[in-house]
Order: structure tokens, then C-alpha cells, then sequence
């Protein structure tokens, strides 16, 4: 099936600072979904986007479609030590959802 | 309060033996999903069900099986023919025809010594 990979694998951030992670794919997206998975946890969906160019913001989270839909990233703002976890993103095709291997974030305090 | 509950949470089982992970839903959604997680891996899909009675195999479905016999229930039996069952299993819930949030049990995680 189609895969969307996504960078870096791993994030290791300090308190206070801004990163982003990115999910890109070689064919166009349906539609691109995004979860978080605590350490020890299960994913919990953040957020859906469907149309080309679309930007999403939850507070200091900001989500964006490519204009070609072939990626998408999530720029976080003022990472806090609650922002530790797995971000992953995930295709939704034909009722499926394929997930990339996920950015696993460490906050440094 | 409405969701999925998977059990069991921890399962140690010996090579060779098969073993069925539970999965109930109370959301009345159609869809359900399995997915397996390894270390350092996203999730990867093992069988979905759209519907009672009908299910389908996903990208790693050697070595499992699954039934969908009620809408509520869509439990996993790991086969002695999984090659490497070790690893944290997770089920999923979704509405069939609105191809929204996947929502998520707390996963079971299973060990063959």
C-alpha cells in the first residue's frame, strides 16, 4: 500500500523551542490524519485535513496539507514537557488508514 | 462512558500456543481495525471489518486470524504460524461511511517466551 514517511524519527527538543515534524508522500494524499501516543499510551487523534493548502492550529500546534498533498507537517510552538510523546501521521484511503513510523519527541527541561 | 476495551492489557504465552486478544466497542460504530506496533515502528495494519460477517486483510495478516460475529466484538487470535507475535496490539473503532478519527483501545501487549 501507499506509504508516507516521516521525519526526523526523532526529536529531541528543549523546553521553550519550536519544531516541526514532517510526513511525505510520493503519490497524492486522500486525506492526511494526525495522532499523538504518549509513552505507554495509545494514539489519540489530533486532527484531519482534507483540502489542499489547509492549515489547522490547536493552540500551540499547527497543522498544514501541501499544496500538492503529497505532505504534510505539524509545528509546534514553546514545546512544554507535556508535548513528549509519538506523533505519527496517517493516509486514509479506502476506509484504511496507513500510519508513517511516527516522530517520537523527548523535552529537555 | 463509550469506547474500546481490549483484554488482556499483558499476555506471556509460550512459542507455538495460540492466543486471542479481545476487543469490544460500545461506540455502535461499523468499522474495526487491528493494528500491530513494534519498537521504533508506526502501526501497522493486520485485519479490518467494515462490516458484521466481513472482514478483510490488511498488510501483515499472515499468521492471524479474526471474526466479526457481532458488531461489538472483533477479537484477534495470534497463530503458532506468527513467525514474531511478540509486540503491542492495538484495536481501533471508526463509522463506516464517515471516514473520520480512529479511536483507539489501550492496546494489549503481547510476550511469547
Amino acid at each position: 500500500g501507499q506509504q508516507v514517511m516521516q521525519i526526523p524519527q526523532y526529536q529531541h527538543v528543549q523546553e521553550g523551542e519550536d519544531f516541526t515534524t514532517y510526513c511525505n508522500s510520493s503519490t497524492t494524499l486522500s486525506n492526511i490524519q494526525w495522532y499523538k501516543q504518549r509513552p505507554g499510551g495509545h494514539p489519540v487523534f489530533l486532527i484531519q485535513l482534507v483540502k489542499s493548502g489547509e492549515v489547522k492550529k490547536q493552540k500551540r500546534l499547527t497543522f498544514q496539507f501541501g499544496e500538492a498533498k503529497k505532505n504534510s507537517s505539524l509545528h509546534i510552538t514553546a514545546t512544554q514537557t507535556t508535548d513528549v510523546g509519538t506523533y505519527f501521521c496517517a493516509d486514509l484511503n479506502d476506509y484504511k488508514l496507513s500510519f508513517g513510523a511516527g516522530t517520537t519527541v523527548t523535552v529537555r527541561a | 462512558d463509550g469506547g474500546i476495551t481490549q483484554s488482556p492489557k499483558y499476555l506471556f504465552r509460550k512459542e507455538g500456543q495460540n492466543v486471542t486478544l479481545s476487543c469490544e466497542q460500545n461506540l455502535n460504530h461499523d468499522a474495526m481495525y487491528w493494528y500491530r506496533q513494534d519498537p521504533g515502528q508506526g502501526l501497522r495494519l493486520i485485519y479490518y471489518s467494515q462490516i458484521v460477517n466481513d472482514f478483510q486483510k490488511g498488510d501483515i495478516a499472515e499468521g492471524y486470524s479474526v471474526s466479526r460475529e457481532k458488531k461489538e466484538s472483533f477479537p484477534l487470535t495470534v497463530t503458532s504460524a506468527q513467525k514474531n507475535p511478540t509486540a503491542f496490539y492495538l484495536c481501533a473503532s471508526n463509522q463506516r461511511r464517515y471516514t473520520g478519527e480512529l479511536f483507539f483501545g489501550e492496546g494489549s501487549r503481547l510476550t511469547v517466551l
